[in-house]
């Protein structure tokens, strides 16, 4: 089982849609999770971070963490083309070396 | 402005031909490492520095070398590049210690590597 797991995609939604990424992890004392947005040959950049259960807002992004069924999911309101890139979910613990395990990241397309 | 800058931001060389990619970040941070991304394999570490001269091997640090002799600079050497070196490189520091303005990972902008 790998640490991080995400669906491969490609997901599509039309302009205007819900998307809905999810994220498991193995690793039950994980401590913060964090999705980040990368387009197609750029670097990654941070969109949400959540570190307790429940929901986290910022704009059209909602980041909902449940650590005892360990998944974490993205929910991206009022999907825009220019929302169109792969999104990976990456887990924090502090006690493994400090290290961020990422998962291999969800294609979205968001078609107008 | 905070950043992490990575140079070259695209690299075609040949096998066997030294070569240096340099890494530096102004935001102090404690930790920093390097990650390559090829197609199907996401981001997969090669090296990781806790602090000035304290690094680590990652998952792959095969044919690469690092050294963190300041704090805000982080070089990548690969001595002696090969075909299968060929990738998306992308340096990333981030704050060690829990912090309330959280661990996340900052990236470079990215090195393409051909090795030919």
């Amino acid at each position: 089982q790998k640490e991080v797991e995400q669906n491969s995609g490609p997901l599509s939604v039309p302009e205007g849609a819900i998307a809905s990424l999810n994220c498991t992890y193995s690793d039950r004392v994980s401590q913060s999770f964090f999705w980040y947005r990368q387009y197609s040959g750029k670097s990654p950049e941070l969109i949400m971070s959540i570190y307790s259960n429940g929901d986290k807002e910022d704009g059209r992004f909602t980041a909902q963490l449940n650590k005892a069924s360990q998944y974490v999911s993205l929910l991206i309101r009022d999907s825009q083309p220019s929302d169109s890139a792969t999104y990976l979910c990456a887990v924090y613990n502090a006690g493994n070396n400090r290290k961020l395990i990422w998962g291999l990241g969800t294609s979205l397309a968001v078609n107008p | 402005e905070a950043q992490v800058t990575q140079n070259p931001r695209y690299l075609i060389t040949v096998t066997g031909k030294k070569l240096t990619v340099t890494c530096s970040q102004n935001m102090n941070h404690e930790y920093m490492s390097w990650y390559r991304q090829d197609p199907g394999l996401g981001l997969r570490q090669i090296y990781y520095s806790m602090n000035v001269e304290v690094t680590d091997k990652g998952d792959v640090p095969e044919g690469y070398k690092v050294s963190r002799k300041e704090k805000r600079n982080f070089p990548l050497i690969l001595e002696s590049p090969s075909p299968n070196q060929t990738s998306l490189y992308f340096c990333a520091s981030s704050f060690l210690y829990d912090r309330a303005d959280g661990t996340e990972a900052f990236f470079g902008q990215g090195t393409r590597l051909t090795v030919v």
